[in-house]
């Protein structure tokens, strides 16, 4: 079946700081994939997919980089600001989209 | 812009009650859809129509019964809570049909507990 992994539950940075969420994912028949954030007690808002098609997709201070040989999607943030903090989840799309249990990032002042 | 609205925000029920978790969007999408979300397992569908008139289940569909009542509302029922069904309920919408291909946009949830 699908799964999709995070490789680690937390993240710590420093403000400023650029993060890097990484993310494994099972199915190499996926065509879309997509990165939410979740902050506490809301429902998870979209921050940027990428169509297996491209290799990196830039949003406003995001950046998503798909690698299909190995099956890896990560998530950048440049200069990583406290209302960053939150849960991400990565997802990929099949008959449904499968979500990641989600990683959580926090951010030092 | 009010996007996807579910109510109520907070329940709290008694083993056996029943209860209908309600949703709407406003964006002309076709397909919604319900998540359930547990610590430590992610979010997991539960039912999801794909165009008003259809409902298929998702991964954990037992216990739960819906109704795609229009384009815009689709509604969650618990016939007989049990405690495990204690979670956070998310409703989503997105606008193509069929398999979930693009962005969902999601609700602020419904806190559950079964007592």
């Amino acid at each position: 079946g699908e799964s999709v992994g995070l490789h680690l539950p937390t993240l710590s940075v420093q403000e400023g700081d650029n993060s890097i969420i990484n993310c494994a994912y099972s199915n190499s028949a996926s065509d879309y994939f997509i990165w939410y954030k979740q902050e506490s007690g809301k429902g998870p808002q979209f921050i940027i997919d990428i169509r297996s098609n491209m290799d990196k997709r830039q949003g406003q201070r995001v950046t998503v980089l798909l690698n299909k040989t190995v099956k890896h999607l990560s998530l950048q943030i440049a200069a990583t600001q406290p209302g960053d903090s939150a849960v991400y989840f990565c997802a990929q799309s099949g008959y449904k989209l499968t979500f990641g249990k989600g990683i959580t990032l926090s951010v030092r002042p | 812009n009010a996007g996807v609205t579910q109510t109520p925000k907070f329940q709290v029920l008694k083993t056996g009650q029943s209860m209908t978790l309600q949703c709407a969007q406003d964006m002309n999408h076709n397909s919604m859809y319900w998540y359930r979300q547990d610590p430590g397992m992610g979010l997991r569908l539960i039912y999801y129509s794909a165009s008003e008139g259809t409902t298929d289940k998702g991964e954990v569909p037992n216990g739960y019964n819906v109704s795609r009542l229009n384009k815009r509302e689709f509604s969650l029922r618990l016939e007989s809570a049990a405690p495990s069904q204690t979670s956070v309920y998310f409703c989503a919408s997105s606008y193509t049909e069929g398999p979930a291909n693009e962005k969902l946009f999601f609700g602020s949830g419904t806190q559950l507990s079964v007592l």
